[in-house]
């Protein structure tokens, strides 16, 4: 079975401050791991997806995540955050052997004030 | 280039009463998912369908819910006799390909509360 553990109910940060989203999964298979926002009033986004390659990726809106194997972690990272950034992170985790559902973790509410 | 589209957004019912809620997913996505978010918690997996295949029903919380979906097209979800836990948000995805490293592209999702 698989399940994903975001450690951070609710983080509050200052604008234009650094940001981390911290992401733990749980997989006995590979698994293929993603990050997905939701904007106030709005539907789930991708925002970044590791299949395989590279651990660090790199998202929209200038976000970026580095896939960890040994600490089967999935952090997700910000330079300098924005207003606009304010909304719900969910991480969620599928693996080649299953149809393509996701199991996702609780969010985490980033809430960006000036 | 229309997105997935839910119906209702939102459905107010009382205790006892069966609900349909509706999918249309993006045209040529052969894969479709729902899903559940309750208040304050992540999102559930209910249901999936791939094509003509047996649809993966594993994700559903009893025999008061059920889905279907015709060939690669709309999809509805029905839940009879509602309970007060019934209520959350059901979104829909759908999916290029039944596989886990395709995205799935989510619709706004049917806020459903059970009085």
């Amino acid at each position: 079975a698989q399940s994903v553990t975001q450690l951070d109910s609710q983080v509050p940060v200052f604008e234009e401050a650094p940001v981390e989203l911290r992401c733990n999964y749980s997989s006995s298979v590979s698994v293929y791991l993603f990050w997905y926002v939701q904007y106030p009033n709005q539907g789930l986004q991708l925002l970044l997806k590791y299949l395989s390659g590279s651990t660090l990726v790199k998202g929209i809106n200038g976000f970026e995540a580095e896939f960890n194997k040994s600490q089967t972690s999935f952090h997700l990272r910000k330079p300098s955050v924005h207003i606009s950034d304010t909304a719900e992170y969910f991480c969620a985790v599928s693996s080649s052997s299953n149809t393509g559902k996701l199991i996702f973790g609780q969010g985490t509410t980033l809430q960006v004030k000036p | 280039g229309a997105g997935v589209s839910q119906s209702p957004s939102n459905k107010v019912t009382e205790k006892g009463k069966d609900v349909e809620l509706r999918c249309d997913p993006i045209s040529g996505h052969t894969a479709l998912y729902w899903y559940r978010q309750r208040l304050g918690q992540g999102l559930e997996f209910l249901i999936y369908f791939q094509g003509n295949s047996a649809p993966d029903k594993s994700g559903l919380p009893s025999d008061r819910f059920s889905a279907e979906r015709t060939g690669e097209s709309v999809s509805t979800l029905t839940i009879q006799r509602t309970q007060q836990e019934d209520s959350a948000v059901y979104l829909c995805a759908s999916s290029p390909v039944g596989q886990g490293l395709a995205e799935q592209f989510f619709g706004p999702g049917t806020r459903l509360t059970v009085l």
